[in-house]
């Protein structure tokens, strides 16, 4: 959905640095999410924010962290990468009031070395 | 906690064919959502079903809610090639969506 755009869409790192993937969203939407998709194991929540002074850890948080900078901004954080957190990252938004629908960014294709 | 089981996780068939993904729920759900996500893209919201038995048409696209709104099933009639993709169910899972893990299509022509 063109309405929310990730960035980058690829990046490829090496074990141990940082790094920030960006989520911006147009829909006013309060709800944001991140997802991981890993092959055959569906979309697995990592965090989720229902407005900006709003941080819930998903499923799978470890090694991950996340800041809501605007309602229209999340960002997910890894601090410290390591090759199992090589996967398709999505971020989603949501509105409450139209049945939680989740309209999902492009993704972010992260490779770690 | 709460589960959102789908099978197949694969599915082969010969373009013309019908085809059907299902998925059930640990818990009854007030609702349960399809999505899409073709190959190399991201999941697509397809419908939204919330009344017990309700069933939705799409084209060639029929989802259905079960009685005690703990499964639902997605079913193509006559695939065609623009089928393929993974089809994913999701439920409300407390204060989030707790999504299955997919059902895989490949459509051969």
């Amino acid at each position: 959905d063109a309405d929310v755009t990730q960035t980058p869409r690829n990046r490829i790192t090496k074990t141990g640095k940082r790094i920030m993937l960006e989520c911006s969203q147009t829909k006013g939407h309060d709800r944001m999410y991140w997802y991981r998709q890993d092959p055959g194991l569906g979309l697995r929540l990592i965090y989720y924010s229902f407005d900006v002074k709003d941080i819930n850890k998903g499923e799978i948080s470890d090694g991950y962290s996340v800041s809501r900078q605007a309602q229209a901004k999340f960002s997910l954080s890894l601090e410290s990468a390591i090759p199992n957190q090589t996967a398709l990252y999505f971020c989603a938004t949501s509105d409450y009031r139209g049945g939680d629908t989740q309209y999902f960014g492009p993704g972010t294709r992260l490779t770690v070395l | 906690g709460q589960q959102v089981m789908q099978i197949p996780q694969y599915q082969h068939v010969q373009e013309g064919e019908d085809f059907t993904t299902y998925c059930n729920s640990s818990t009854t759900l007030s609702n349960i959502q399809w999505y899409k996500q073709r190959p190399g893209g991201h999941p697509v919201f397809l419908i939204q079903l919330v009344k017990s038995g309700e069933v939705k048409k799409q084209k060639r696209l029929t989802f259905q809610f079960g009685e005690a709104k703990k499964n639902s099933s997605l079913h193509i009639t006559a695939t065609q090639t623009t089928d393929v993709g993974t089809y994913f169910c999701a439920g409300p899972g407390g204060f989030k969506t707790i999504f299955g893990a997919g059902t895989r299509l490949f459509v051969k022509a």
